[in-house]
């Protein structure tokens, strides 16, 4: 069946421009995840989603940083007014729910900020 | 959630068993030990995991202390294709103060050698 999709795979912008980013988690998985990838570090949480409600956005940088979920499926993560310390690969997850599932992730969105 | 301590790096050759130890001293009773791996430019990818009993499926055998407080991830016949770094994760389950958030650490970086 298919995974989790997410676009673009990569996306290079000038700083101060805005980003989108999406995340199509696989059918029928209630929960999604977002996390950040720097270069050579592990995996930073971002924001967690259940349904379309977000329980957790303890991991957002900053207020430039926002996500939603619609329709309990596809989510977009946006970043304003982009930094160069913005640059990471951004990857996408989702799990069946939150309790304890195993979280499937995307091949993730390779962001470059000029 | 539980910190782990994994060793940054080791070799292993093509068609050896590689052991890779994970230690959670400070796991409690209701944490799960979660493996994941991630190839170089692609996201991480679900290996196995357990909570006190040995488990075991296609990918690889996991081993948990009698005290929960270490692991080890055998991968039985290691193969060029299984150089990644391997990642390390207590999970604790859904309860009105936490959600079970995945904490990725450093890992350990696998060479699998010819």
């Amino acid at each position: 069946g298919a995974g989790v999709s997410q676009s673009p795979s990569n996306k290079v912008t000038e700083k101060g421009k805005d980003v989108e980013l999406r995340c199509d988690p696989i059918s029928g998985h209630t929960a999604l995840y977002w996390y950040r990838q720097s270069l050579g570090q592990g995996l930073e949480f971002l924001i967690y989603f259940q349904g379309n409600s977000a329980p957790d956005k303890s991991g957002l940088p900053s207020d430039r940083f926002s996500a939603e979920r619609t329709g309990g499926s596809v989510s977009t993560l946006t970043i304003q007014r982009t930094q160069q310390e913005d640059s990471a690969v951004y990857l996408c997850a989702s799990s069946l729910s939150g309790n304890q599932e195993t979280q499937y992730f995307g091949p993730g969105t390779r962001l470059l900020v000029l | 959630d539980a910190k782990t301590t994994q060793p940054p790096s080791m070799d292993c050759a093509e068609g050896r068993a590689a052991n890779l130890p994970c230690n959670h001293s400070t796991i409690s009773g209701n944490e799960y030990v979660y493996w994941y791996r991630q190839i170089h430019s692609q996201g991480p990818q679900y290996i196995i995991h357990g909570l006190k009993n040995n488990e075991t499926n296609e990918m690889a055998s996991l081993i948990i202390t009698e005290d929960r407080k270490s692991s080890t991830l055998i991968l039985p016949h290691a193969t060029l294709r299984d150089t990644a770094v391997y990642y390390c994760i207590v999970r604790g389950i859904m309860t009105t103060d936490s959600w079970g958030k995945f904490q990725f650490g450093a890992g350990t970086q696998v060479v699998v050698t010819p």
